[in-house]
């Protein structure tokens, strides 16, 4: 089944300590993306790969690290989380060959940093 | 700077027909899509336009006018597990960034 996985699906943690919000397609896609969604601001771009070790910043960049060293995944990274950081994200992948093609979501991670 | 405007919130009736609207002004435009998202779950895709006009898919039609900037999303025959929020977002020249509007909460009632 064409898929996007992410893991965890909830965390509660503390401030400053690191942690790593995993993503993984198997639908071979080469554009994969990192949003996060906040209530009354929609869903913002955290940061985007356009294929493997290509990597640029989205709208909300600042606090968050990404990899893209295999095709298939794709963490976030968050070295020192902060309050400010509690949000539902989600990672989303796509082919790259035509500006029709749709992203497909992964089931979302609810963070909440105290 | 880029803009996508909704109507937050939208109420309607088991069986009629709702119209969503989305207004949109961004740097290059490569298309524009309609999500529909459940609370909690992630969005889906339900439409892709890139030319001027009516694409129909079942109880969904999406539309769009590019010189207006303007699109909007029509469910016909509602049914109680169309309410969900619906995301409208514009594909620029960025890199094919998307752009999400803030969605449109719907919800049907019987």
């Amino acid at each position: 089944e064409a898929q996007v996985t992410q893991n965890p699906r909830y965390l509660i943690t503390v401030t400053g300590k690191k942690l790593t919000v995993t993503c993984s397609q198997n639908m071979n896609h080469e554009y994969m993306s990192w949003y996060r969604q906040d209530p009354g601001l929609g869903l913002r771009q955290i940061y985007y790969s356009m294929n493997v070790e290509v990597t640029d910043k989205g709208d909300v960049p600042e606090g968050y690290k990404v990899s893209r060293k295999e095709k298939r995944n794709f963490p976030l990274i968050l070295e020192s989380p902060s309050p400010n950081q509690t949000s539902l994200y989600f990672c989303a992948s796509r082919l790259t060959g035509g500006a029709g093609q749709p992203q497909h979501f992964g089931d979302g991670t609810r963070l909440s940093i105290l | 700077g880029q803009n996508i405007d909704q109507p937050t919130e939208m109420t309607a009736t088991e069986g009629a027909i709702v119209q969503i609207n989305c207004t949109y002004q961004t740097s290059g435009f490569n298309g524009l899509f309609w999500y529909q998202q459940h609370a909690g779950e992630a969005p889906t895709f339900l439409s892709y336009n890139v030319l001027d006009g009516l694409e129909e898919k079942g109880r969904f039609s999406s539309f769009l006018s590019r010189s207006k900037g303007y699109s909007y999303l029509l469910l016909k025959e509602l049914q109680m597990k169309d309410s969900a929020s619906y995301l409208c977002a514009v594909r620029g020249n960025q890199g094919g960034k998307l752009i999400f509007g803030q969605g449109t909460e719907l919800s049907v009632k019987p």
